[in-house]
């Protein structure tokens, strides 16, 4: 069974600080996804990552893919109480889209 | 451009009912899959389906059934309700390609209460 890590599962900081979540695993994905869950809807997708070592950029948001495969992060510059929600990392295996907990992040005015 | 629609949103069952969620999609994927969300645990997969006339199970399908006649709908069944399947429920879509899938659309889900 493929199992993703994902940390911290809970954070609250002040706007304008950065942030990092992170997203382990001992399993090889083919892709990475992010997705970010407000209350009552489901998940919406951020971004995909394909290639190790790969970073892609949403704006304030910077995604990385690890080299191996294995692991990804989300860092996210001078925070903002718009990018309070649910964050969730998402690996692809064969047939099959493996979740993390999750990250309940919370951007204090 | 409905996407994912799931019906009903909310239910509440007593112990031993059945029910089906509905779940629909208007974007011709091929791939379709049903999750439960409960707090802490991330998105556990229940079932999936390549294709039409395809399923297979994914990490907890005790209890659930699921069918997909069409490409559109995959509906997933409860056969005898228990307080444990009292969850939020996702259904999921997306397109395939070579080594890897794009993005999965989810709908809105349903919360479902087991009394």
């Amino acid at each position: 069974t493929q199992l993703l890590e994902q940390s911290p599962q809970f954070l609250s900081i002040q706007e304008g600080e950065n942030l990092t979540v992170y997203c382990n695993s001992s399993s090889v994905f083919s892709s990475l996804q992010w997705y970010r869950q407000e209350p009552g809807e489901g998940p919406v997708l951020l971004v995909t990552v394909v290639t190790g070592g790969e970073v892609k950029k949403l704006k304030r948001l910077t995604f990385q893919f690890g080299d191996a495969r294995k692991d990804s992060s989300l860092h996210i510059t001078a925070a903002q109480p718009g990018d309070t929600g649910l964050y969730l990392c998402a690996g692809q295996g064969a047939q099959k889209l493996v979740f993390g907990q999750g990250t309940r992040l919370t951007i204090n005015p | 451009n409905a996407g994912v629609t799931q019906t009903p949103k909310f239910q509440v069952l007593k112990t031993g009912q059945s029910m089906t969620l509905q779940c629909a999609q208007d974007m011709n994927h091929e791939y379709m899959s049903w999750y439960r969300q409960d707090p802490g645990m991330g998105l556990r997969l229940i079932h999936y389906s390549v294709g039409a006339g395809i399923t297979d199970q994914g990490e907890v399908p005790n209890g659930y059934n699921v069918s997909r006649s069409t490409t559109e709908d995959f509906p997933l069944r409860l056969l005898s309700a228990a307080p444990s399947q009292t969850s939020v429920y996702f259904c999921a879509s997306s397109r395939q390609g070579k080594s890897f899938y794009y993005g999965y659309t989810f709908g809105s889900g349903t919360r479902l209460t087991v009394v």
